[in-house]
């Protein structure tokens, strides 16, 4: 199974910050990276897929990049509402395993 | 709009059985792969199974082969996971997922672009 670390695991950053995340496989998935986004008692959500491609009404705040093992999701300028937990996903293989999660919160 | 609306969930002994539907709606339904993620308490994601769009493939997680089996009516646009031998440790939220396949932007993408609200099992004596 691909293994997927994300760090940091916990983050505090306050509004108008800029915040990266970065999520590593234990191999190469290509670009086969997912991001999503998830509030409390909520479903998640997903932010960008392929690595970079920003999923159709997320804000452009939002960015992905990264390819093989190494990848990031930034988020420029945060605002309130993005105060959440995010996880990465490889779907490059099956089972299509997460990241351990990183929670953003307010300074 | 897609509308995935998950039911079944409650609570069970350790070593009975559940069954898991997903109603889906707003879609093709027989065009989508689909799977079921699931979250354990202040915990984080599994993906849990998945099935391709006829269900001539199915997959599963190390920690439910051989107890949960997943399927698809989609003559009625429904998903299922039957869940067998359950364990204290399968206690979580369970949410379906749609799955997307195909090219956007010239790069080929897999993604779960949809999510259930999901349903809470709870294994408990």
């Amino acid at each position: 199974d691909i293994q997927m670390t994300q760090s940091p695991s916990s983050l505090s950053a306050s509004v108008g910050d800029r915040v990266t995340i970065t999520c590593r496989a234990s191999h190469s998935i290509n670009n086969y990276l997912n991001w999503f986004q998830q509030k409390p008692g909520r479903a998640p959500k997903v932010l960008i897929y392929a690595a970079s491609n920003l999923e159709s009404g997320v804000p452009s705040r939002f960015s992905g990049s990264g390819s093989g093992t190494d990848f990031t999701l930034t988020i420029t300028s945060l605002q309130r509402e993005d105060f959440a937990i995010y996880y990465c996903q490889q779907s490059y293989s099956t089972p299509n395993t997460f990241g351990q999660g990183t929670k953003l919160e307010i300074k | 709009e897609v509308q995935l609306l998950e039911s079944g969930g409650g609570l069970v002994q350790p070593g009975g059985s559940l069954r898991l539907s997903c109603a889906a709606s707003g879609f093709t339904f027989s065009s989508y792969a689909m799977s079921w993620v699931r979250q354990a308490p202040g915990k984080g994601l599994e993906w849990v199974a998945g099935i391709s769009d006829s269900a001539d493939s199915t997959y599963y997680a190390d920690s439910v082969k051989g107890r949960f089996t997943i399927s698809r009516d989609n003559s009625k646009d429904t998903l299922f996971l039957q869940m067998n031998s359950l364990r204290a440790d399968d206690t979580a939220i369970y949410y379906c997922a749609k799955e997307f396949r195909g090219y956007r932007y010239g790069r080929y993408s897999i993604y779960f672009d949809w999510w259930g609200q999901g349903t809470l099992v709870t294994v408990s004596s």
